[in-house]
């Protein structure tokens, strides 16, 4: 049971380049999330999905995408990085329930230069 | 709006004393309040939540969280402090009647031996 899975771990991308993250769970929950973490603002909610085929808007969703094409997988896409982008992703996923906590993945260090 | 406050940035407190990280929250509803720990280089870890019942919640580690409905807080309490306690740690509530949380910005605590 690897739990949530993240990939890449590290990435350097270029002004204007694309890119997607991969996010993998195991544990058959509906709920999964992308937030991103920056120093001194805590985590900020990009984009979630309350299950397979859905995706809602979170907190701060410009410039970038997501998916949920299977129950286990959760994309997130940036179509033209930008350097406010530069920041450390985690994904994470809970079962159904808003009493349950959530489980997060390690985290994908983006730098945008 | 619905918020949470972490007052202080960091915490220090020696081996075996007794800490406290400090959590206030404003949220319409009844709050559903978590608290994570994250350590260098990883994802988040749950370590406890109040959903209701007793103010006195007992999570992971020997931690435990103190719900005080009348002060709006939600404070994070260990007897006795371990170095290995060491890390960031962040407050979160359940925005109301959606599948969301907002984040803290998070509590650095520092044990020293």
């Amino acid at each position: 049971n690897a739990g949530v899975t993240q990939t890449p771990k590290f990435r350097v991308l270029k002004t204007g380049q694309s890119m997607t993250l991969l996010c993998a769970q195991d544990m058959n929950h509906e709920y999964m999330y992308w937030y991103r973490q920056d120093p001194g603002m805590g985590l900020r909610l990009i984009h979630y999905s309350v299950g397979e085929g859905t995706t809602a808007k979170g907190e701060v969703p410009d410039g970038y995408n997501v998916s949920r094409l299977k129950k286990q997988n959760f994309l997130l896409g940036l179509e033209s990085a930008a350097p406010s982008q530069t920041s450390v992703y985690f994904c994470a996923s809970s079962p159904d329930r808003p009493t349950d906590e959530q489980y997060f993945g390690p985290g994908t260090r983006l730098t945008v230069t | 709006a619905q918020s949470v406050a972490q007052p202080e940035d960091q915490v220090n407190v020696a081996e075996g004393n007794p800490l406290t990280v400090k959590c206030t929250y404003s949220v319409s509803g009844n709050p559903y309040l978590f608290w994570y720990v994250q350590y260098p280089n990883r994802g988040l870890q749950f370590l406890l939540k109040y959903i209701t019942g007793d103010n006195l919640v007992k999570g992971s580690y020997g931690f435990e969280a103190e719900f005080n409905k009348s002060q709006t807080s939600f404070h994070l309490k260990k007897p006795s402090a371990l170095v290995s306690d060491s890390a960031l740690y962040f407050c979160a509530v359940r925005v109301f009647n959606t599948d969301k949380l907002i984040f803290g910005t998070g509590t650095r605590l520092q044990v020293f031996p």
